[in-house]
């Protein structure tokens, strides 16, 4: 079983503050990473996709791979309160399996 | 529009029947994927398929069956033999190998 881990939290921040969200793997042939968000009730959305070592940046969001560490996190900068939700980790193997952490439960206060 | 559609968006199942959950998608992706999400839990793979007529287990796929007749459609049937499927079911599709998944709404099944 491909293991993907994150802390389920709550993880709480202050309005303005930096999020910070990781991720481990088990799987070292993994070969594609992705940061969702979920709104309680709702269907996850994509965030970020990251694919090879280093950092991806994307408006507030940036994510980080190291595959030696196995290891993917994610920063959400000026966190707001709309920011509130869970965030999944997935991680895609070498074949067509797509894997998900259990979330993370991110609480932005006012 | 394209997306991806589940329904119906809410199920009641009455012990020892089985129901089928329906997802099509006008995304022309290849791959589809059916998970699991119990309350405060992260998303568990039931099913997936690459291509028509296969389709692979993932962790949890005892009690569940699916069928992938068409590039469309791949439906997820919940057999008698899943002892607790009071869950939130999502149906995913992907292009290619390596892209994102997409997900439909969802359906919320209960055992009543």
């Amino acid at each position: 079983q491909k293991e993907v881990e994150q802390n389920s939290g709550p993880l709480s921040v202050p309005e303005g503050a930096i999020a910070s969200l990781n991720c481990t793997y088990s799987d070292r042939g993994s070969q594609s990473f992705f940061w969702y968000r979920q709104y309680s009730g709702k269907s996850p959305e994509l965030i970020m996709s990251i694919y090879s070592n280093g950092d991806k940046e994307d408006g507030r969001f940036t994510a980080q791979l190291n595959k030696a560490s196995q290891y993917v996190s994610l920063l959400i900068r000026d966190s707001q309160p709309s920011d509130s939700a869970t965030y999944l980790c997935a991680v895609g193997d070498s074949g067509y399996a797509l894997n998900f952490g259990k979330g993370t439960s991110l609480l932005v206060t006012p | 529009d394209g997306g991806i559609t589940q329904s119906p968006k809410y199920l009641f199942r009455k012990e020892g029947q089985n129901v089928t959950l329906s997802c099509e998608q006008n995304l022309n992706h290849d791959a589809m994927y059916w998970y699991r999400q119990d309350p405060g839990q992260g998303l568990r793979l039931i099913y997936y398929s690459q291509i028509v007529n296969d389709f692979q287990k993932g962790d949890i796929a005892e009690g569940y069956s699916v069928s992938r007749e068409k590039k469309e459609s791949f439906p997820l049937t919940v057999t008698s033999a899943q002892k607790n499927p009071t869950a939130f079911y999502l149906c995913a599709s992907r292009d290619r190998l390596n892209t994102e998944a997409f997900f439909g709404q969802g359906t919320r099944l209960t055992v009543v």
